[in-house]
């Protein structure tokens, strides 16, 4: 299975620049999404394709990268923006989710 | 417009079997691939397998032969079925539309599920 490794953990202050990266133990081309879940709620799509912002979802997130590597931006961070953070691949089978990123606003 | 939505026990015994419905509206299934993800609570996102659009099914392998989902397109009904549950098997179950992009779109709330002994 594609293993996709996520830091557990951030903490920035509003108003910088955080990204948040996700390292796939092989290529998935650029079939990676992003997605946020904050608590008690199901997880939304943000990114698609690596770095298509999905509709009606603010322009301060941003997605790059292609193969193995990949990072999620948001700039500037709003205190809104306090959830985890989850990548996921649907270039090899099984889909997998890499463990999730949980951002922290100080 | 799109909507999912689980429907399930909120427990069941150890060693049982669990059954979960997806009724999807605003889309067909036919058209499109319906997910099953599940997620223990305090933890991360699993990927347990699809309702491809054509009928076919895949599996996680680390379910084994546990797991089983099905379909009712007349009902737009995508159902999961996994049986011998373990107290690790407690978890928040989420269906998801999959679309052209390979990405899940739409997301069901969830259904928590608490396998006790």
């Amino acid at each position: 299975d594609t293993v996709l490794t996520q830091s557990p953990a951030l903490a920035v202050s509003p108003g910088e620049r955080v990204t948040i990266s996700c390292r796939a133990s092989e290529s998935v081309s650029t079939l990676m999404h992003w997605y946020q879940q904050k608590p008690g709620q199901q997880p939304t799509l943000l990114i698609y394709l690596a770095s298509n912002l999905e509709s009606g979802v603010p322009a301060r997130f941003s997605g790059s990268g292609s193969g193995t590597d990949f990072t999620l931006t948001i700039d500037p961070v709003e205190a809104d923006d306090t959830a985890t953070y989850y990548c996921q691949q649907s270039w090899n089978d099984p889909r997998t989710f890499g463990g999730g990123t949980k951002l922290e606003l100080k | 417009q799109v909507q999912l939505k689980e429907t399930g026990p909120d427990l069941v015994q150890l060693t049982q079997t669990l059954s979960i419905t997806c009724t999807v509206s605003g889309f067909s299934l036919t058209t499109y691939n319906v997910h099953w993800v599940r997620q223990p609570p305090g933890k991360g996102l699993e990927w347990m397998g699809a309702m491809w659009n054509g009928g076919g099914t895949d599996y996680n392998s680390a379910f084994k032969s546990r797991l089983s989902i099905s379909r009712d397109t007349s009902k737009s009904q995508v159902f999961l079925k996994m049986n011998s549950l373990q107290t690790d098997d407690t978890a928040k179950y989420f269906c998801a539309r999959e679309d052209y992009y390979s990405r899940f779109d739409y997301w069901g709330q969830g259904v928590m599920v608490t396998v006790s002994s």
